[in-house]
């Protein structure tokens, strides 16, 4: 099972631009990487996924390299409320010739935005 | 749609007293996840259920822990008997599977479980 390394927190001005890196050594060919946010007292919340190289949604980016062993979450111009939590999860669900996927959560980097 | 339903949001309990955690995930989705929130372990997957099936448990912590969807739209998750180290943040997500690819999960609002 792939394991994810994240940094435990960041912190950050308003306006500026946010890069999270988490490692991920071990993912598997079969494996995605999906990265969430979480507020206090509420679920968290699925921010953007991908497979390979770069993908951009109206939230943020994900930068995932060739070998794929490590990726970034890119949060362009952060506010005050952007202070959440921030968790790497790397798993895939299906059956592949009789193995079984898990998805794991990392611990989460707390990035807190200050004004 | 409501979004993933979780009962009750808060519960208090005394030790060794069964403890039930219920979910209503979103309708037409075919997944069902229950995690545990703590401030020491982080987020931990329990079990997850395909099409009402559980599909790996290999994450409850002990037979004390059960989960059973019995229909769709709905799921428990039941700890018989409850101790003070069951004190976390419990979380049910579903999402709609798609062949080949990891899913984007929808949490509900979590239940604050308190074991005294």
């Amino acid at each position: 099972l792939a394991k994810t390394t994240q940094p435990i927190s960041m912190d950050s001005y308003e306006g500026q631009e946010v890069n999270i890196t988490c490692s991920h050594n071990n993912i598997a060919t079969n494996d995605y990487i999906t990265w969430y946010q979480q507020f206090p007292s509420q679920g968290p919340r699925f921010i953007i996924q991908g497979y390979k190289t770069k993908v951009t949604n109206e939230v943020a980016s994900l930068f995932i390299p060739a070998d794929r062993k490590s990726s970034t979450l890119s949060l362009p111009r952060v506010s005050l409320s952007d202070t959440a939590v921030y968790y790497c999860l790397v798993g895939d669900l299906y059956f592949y010739g009789g193995s079984q996927g898990n998805l794991i959560f990392g611990k989460g980097t707390k990035l807190s935005v200050k004004p | 749609d409501a979004g993933v339903i979780q009962s009750p949001r808060h519960e208090v309990t005394e030790m060794g007293q069964e403890v039930t955690l219920r979910c209503k995930p979103i309708s037409g989705h075919d997944y069902l996840f229950w995690y545990r929130q703590t401030m020491m372990r982080g987020l931990e997957l329990l079990i997850y259920f395909n099409n009402n099936v559980p599909i790996d448990d290999s994450g409850m912590p002990e037979d004390r822990f059960s989960a059973k969807m019995p229909n769709a739209s709905f799921s428990t998750l039941k700890i018989q008997p409850s101790e003070p180290r069951d004190s976390a943040v419990y979380f049910c997500a579903s999402t709609l599977g798609t062949s080949g690819i990891s899913y984007e999960q929808y949490f509900g609002p979590g239940t604050r479980l308190t074991v005294t």
